[in-house]
């Protein structure tokens, strides 16, 4: 089983500022199967990017994410006060799918 | 509007058995594979099942294979989970998610809490 690290766990930052998000696997990734979430507390995940770099319908452009192989980012180029929240990785790949840890985005 | 609607959740004695039910409306049901989520409280995501859109394919995770059992009615719009031997671990919030021909979740309905406790 593939297992995705998620770095750093927290991110303090403040509103406006660049927020670069890390998903590392344990083994080399399709990049057509690496996909970013957010979380809201009390809500169900949100698609943010699907095969690696393609963001999801409705998602800012503020929002990209980039990789290949084992290394995955997700860039938040300025925070809104919206974008505070938890980030979870995903991949999909033998039969199965695993997310990472998540790396919560605080207000700093 | 793509809706997903689970229920059936709530507080259940361990080695006990709940059925979990999610409603989908707003997109030809038919015609998209499905996975069970799940999250306990405070924690990360946890992948469940997979079934495909006839139902011919279904995949679980280890920890929960061979107690719950992933179906789907697509006559009804329905997917559902059986859960059997529940134990403490397995109390989390619960989600279907639509897969995506990228096998990404596109779509996840709002959750349902199931709580294993004496």
């Amino acid at each position: 089983e593939i297992v995705l690290t998620q770095s750093p766990g927290t991110l303090s930052l403040s509103p406006g500022e660049r927020a670069t998000l890390s998903c590392r696997a344990s083994q080399s990734v399709s990049s057509s199967y690496l996909a970013w979430y957010q979380q809201k507390p009390g809500q169900a995940p949100r698609l943010l990017i699907y095969g690696a770099s393609s963001r999801a319908t409705g998602i800012p452009d503020r929002f990209s994410g980039s990789g290949s192989g084992t290394d995955f980012t997700l860039t938040i180029s300025r925070l809104e006060p919206e974008d505070f929240a938890v980030y979870y990785c995903q991949q999909y790949g033998s039969f199965s799918w695993t997310f990472g840890q998540g790396t919560k985005v605080e207000i700093k | 509007e793509v809706q997903l609607v689970e229920s059936g959740g709530g507080l259940v004695q361990p080695g006990g058995s709940l059925r979990l039910s999610c409603a989908a409306s707003g997109f030809t049901f038919s015609s998209y594979e499905m996975n069970w989520v799940r999250q306990a409280p405070g924690k990360g995501l946890e992948w469940v099942s997979y079934i495909s859109s006839s139902g011919s394919t279904i995949y679980y995770a280890d920890s929960v294979k061979g107690r719950f059992t992933i179906s789907r009615d697509n006559a009804k719009n329905s997917l559902y989970l059986q859960m059997n031997s529940l134990r403490a671990e397995d109390t989390a919030v619960y989600y279907c998610a639509r897969v995506s021909s990228w096998y990404d979740l596109d779509y996840w309905g709002q959750g349902t809490l199931v709580t294993v406790s004496s």
